[in-house]
């Protein structure tokens, strides 16, 4: 089993929709979750980082459910220029006990386009 | 603004060639990563570093090495390029500690022909 796993997609939507991105994981001692994004020939960004709690950002929300081990974006009335991939990201537990060097492991990413 | 920035945006080599790539960061993060990404697969960590002189083996180390003499700096070297290391090669920085947020360079897109 992938340590992160993402729907690849391809997600085609019309402007003003909303969509919605799921990933799981597999190490339940994960301590810290991310969606990056990735524009086409470009590095990857931190978009947000998703607490517990969940957490908002415009209209981007993220949430996270620790006993499913499961994390997800939603992305509300989209935008042309949300169009990129979106990277599942999970900061792993190190085993034996000690730091994990901010070591982060990556989903496959799902692309979404956002069409006129 | 973190900067992290990569030798190269674009790079072609022989097979057999020792290639080097080049990452330095302007923030005086600790750890720094070697990424390649390939489609279908995803980013792949390589080597990582979190310390001068200080390295780990990633998920893919085989035929590449990393060598880390100042903090600032992180080379990749692939000591005989091979066809199947044409990639996209990404660099990324960190603090300790803190969000572990990653600043990642531009890429070098290398082929190895």
């Amino acid at each position: 089993r992938k340590e992160v796993e993402q729907d690849p997609g391809p997600f085609n939507v019309p402007e003003g929709a909303t969509v919605a991105f799921n990933c799981t994981y597999s190490n339940s001692a994960s301590q810290s979750f991310f969606w990056y994004r990735q524009d086409c020939r470009k590095e990857p960004k931190l978009l947000m980082s998703v607490y517990s709690s969940g957490n908002e950002d415009g209209r981007f929300t993220a949430q996270l459910n620790r006993a499913s081990q499961y994390i997800s974006l939603l992305i509300r009335d989209s935008k042309l220029s949300d169009s990129a991939t979106y990277l599942c990201v999970v900061n792993p537990s190190n085993n034996a006990g000690g730091t994990s060097y901010g070591k982060l492991t990556f989903g496959q990413g799902t692309i979404l386009t956002v069409h006129p | 603004d973190v900067k992290v920035t990569q030798s190269s945006r674009y790079l072609v080599k022989r097979t057999g060639e020792k290639v080097f790539l080049e990452c330095v960061q302007d923030m005086d993060h600790e750890n720094m990563f070697w990424y390649r990404q390939d489609p279908g697969l995803g980013l792949r960590l390589i080597y990582f570093s979190y310390d001068v002189k200080m390295k780990e083996k990633g998920d893919i180390p085989e035929g590449y090495s990393v060598s880390r003499e100042k903090k600032e700096r992180f080379s990749l070297i692939l000591e005989s390029a091979s066809t199947n290391q044409t990639s996209m090669y990404l660099c990324a920085s960190t603090n300790s500690g803190g969000s572990y947020e990653q600043y990642f360079g531009p890429g070098t897109r290398l082929t190895v022909t």
